[in-house]
């Protein structure tokens, strides 16, 4: 069974930095471009960034670009996020999914940037 | 960026009532490797998103098959044969055909 388990979240002020993570199990990661998705409080679904399946392409949202970096550890089956200069808008449940068809998603991890 | 535009935003139904959701795309969804990379997905009241339906009509595995997909090009439809107490949600529809990969606004279901 694909397991997909976040972690990483909190509260936090602006301009400050976290790191989210993602253990996966279930499946072999290293074969999966793997993505990250937000959903801000009573919003809709948001696409943050993807990387592929090596690590060697990574892609991200315009109103992330720069802040945030998406990487992952093929050998610990872990994929991150790590965010930095955190703006209130940036306050969401974040998903990391499998990018295969979006069929696999994680629980979703809380971040609140605010002072 | 794709605009998808799902209709209607709420949607009130009856246990067995057939209903159907419409996502309409601001461009072709038509893939050059010829897929059609649109996705339907249910987000249960504090759960994380399920898709149910891939590229257009494909049934995931394990959701039942009340659930359908059909459509082309820029305009597309989830059908749901026979609502159950268990399809509350939100229903989304999503694309990715065209980086960046994007969501239609969603489409709440209630249980009358």
């Amino acid at each position: 069974e694909v397991q997909l388990v976040e972690s990483g979240g909190g509260l936090v002020q602006p301009g400050r930095s976290l790191k989210l993570s993602c253990a996966a199990s279930g499946f072999t990661f290293s074969d999966y471009a793997m993505a990250w998705v937000r959903q801000a409080p009573k919003k809709g679904l948001e696409w943050v960034a993807t990387i592929i399946y090596d690590g060697s392409s990574t892609y991200y949202r315009d109103s992330v670009k720069g802040r945030f970096t998406i990487s992952r550890d093929n050998a610990k089956s872990t994929l991150y996020l790590q965010m930095d200069s955190l703006r209130s808008e940036d306050t969401a449940t974040y998903y990391c999914a499998r990018s295969a068809g979006y069929g696999s998603w994680g629980q979703g991890v809380m971040v609140t940037v605010s002072s | 960026d794709v605009v998808l535009t799902q209709t209607p935003p709420t949607l009130s139904a009856t246990i067995g009532q057939s209903v159907s959701i419409s996502c309409r795309s601001s461009q072709s969804l038509l893939d050059s490797d010829g897929d059609t990379y649109l996705n339907w997905l249910l987000q249960r009241p504090g759960q994380s998103p399920q898709l149910l339906i891939y590229s257009v009509s494909n049934l995931e595995s394990g959701v039942p098959n009340r659930f359908s997909g059909s459509g082309s090009e820029t305009d597309f439809t989830l059908k749901i044969s026979g609502v159950e107490a268990e399809d509350l949600g939100v229903y989304y529809c999503m694309q990715a055909t065209h980086a960046p990969l994007t969501f239609g606004s969603g489409t709440k279901l209630e249980i009358k």
